[in-house]
């Protein structure tokens, strides 16, 4: 089974801090993502990988940066935290190919900037 | 970003059928997918169909795609109280794409006793 692991399950920042998220994934996926998720609105992706250094913006990118120095691992990265930014995040990897490729979730991070 | 709509609840009694509704934008979407998240957790994929299929039933769940129309439902039998869930349908954009998925924006599933 695909494992998706996320450092913290919850978290908790002041405003202007620099916070960082990580996430590791198994199962030698190319493609990894990261997505915010608030009610209502469901999941919104911030930014996606889809190699070693390589980065693409999601819909949802400001304020936010990410970093995958190995291909295992994708960092999220507040840079300066603000309250609008608590919320759900969901880290996802997935195999680059055709056919049926899910994404595969890890168990998120609740984030609190108070 | 594409828009995939769901209603947001659904309310059911213990035992009936549950059918949450979805509709995606893509019609180029060539698979698409349920996903469960119970309170405080990930997503769990539950199913998926791919896009030259009408139908697919995987035990209690059947799905139903009717591409013309782009609605895709998710359908389950016998519901219990432990299907008490939000749950997201999903379209794949595709290889071409990074493989990146489109989200709605869940249907929080309430199963009465």
């Amino acid at each position: 089974d695909v494992k998706v692991t996320q450092s913290s399950r919850y978290l908790v920042k002041r405003t202007g801090e620099k916070v960082f998220l990580e996430c590791v994934q198994d199962m030698d996926h190319e493609n990894m993502f990261w997505y915010r998720q608030d009610p209502g609105l469901g999941l919104r992706l911030i930014y996606f990988s889809y190699d070693v250094k390589m980065k693409e913006k999601g819909d949802i990118p400001e304020g936010y940066s990410v970093s995958r120095e190995k291909k295992e691992r994708f960092s999220l990265i507040l840079e300066s935290a603000s309250t609008n930014q608590t919320s759900m995040y969901l880290c996802a990897s997935t195999q680059i190919g055709q056919g049926n490729q899910p994404q595969h979730f890890g168990d998120g991070t609740r984030l609190s900037i108070l | 970003g594409e828009d995939v709509e769901q209603s947001l609840f659904l309310s059911v009694r213990e035992g009936d059928s549950s059918v949450i509704n979805c509709t995606y934008t893509d019609s180029s979407s060539t698979y698409l997918y349920w996903y469960k998240q119970e309170p405080g957790a990930g997503l769990q994929l539950l199913t998926y169909i791919f896009s030259n299929m009408d139908m697919k039933q995987d035990q209690r769940l059947t799905v139903l795609l009717n591409k013309k129309d782009k609605h895709l439902s998710l359908r389950i039998a016998d519901t219990q109280t432990g299907d008490s869930a939000i749950y997201f349908c999903a379209e794949s954009l595709g290889i071409y794409n990074f493989n990146k998925f489109y989200f709605g924006s869940g249907t929080k599933l309430n199963v009465k006793p």
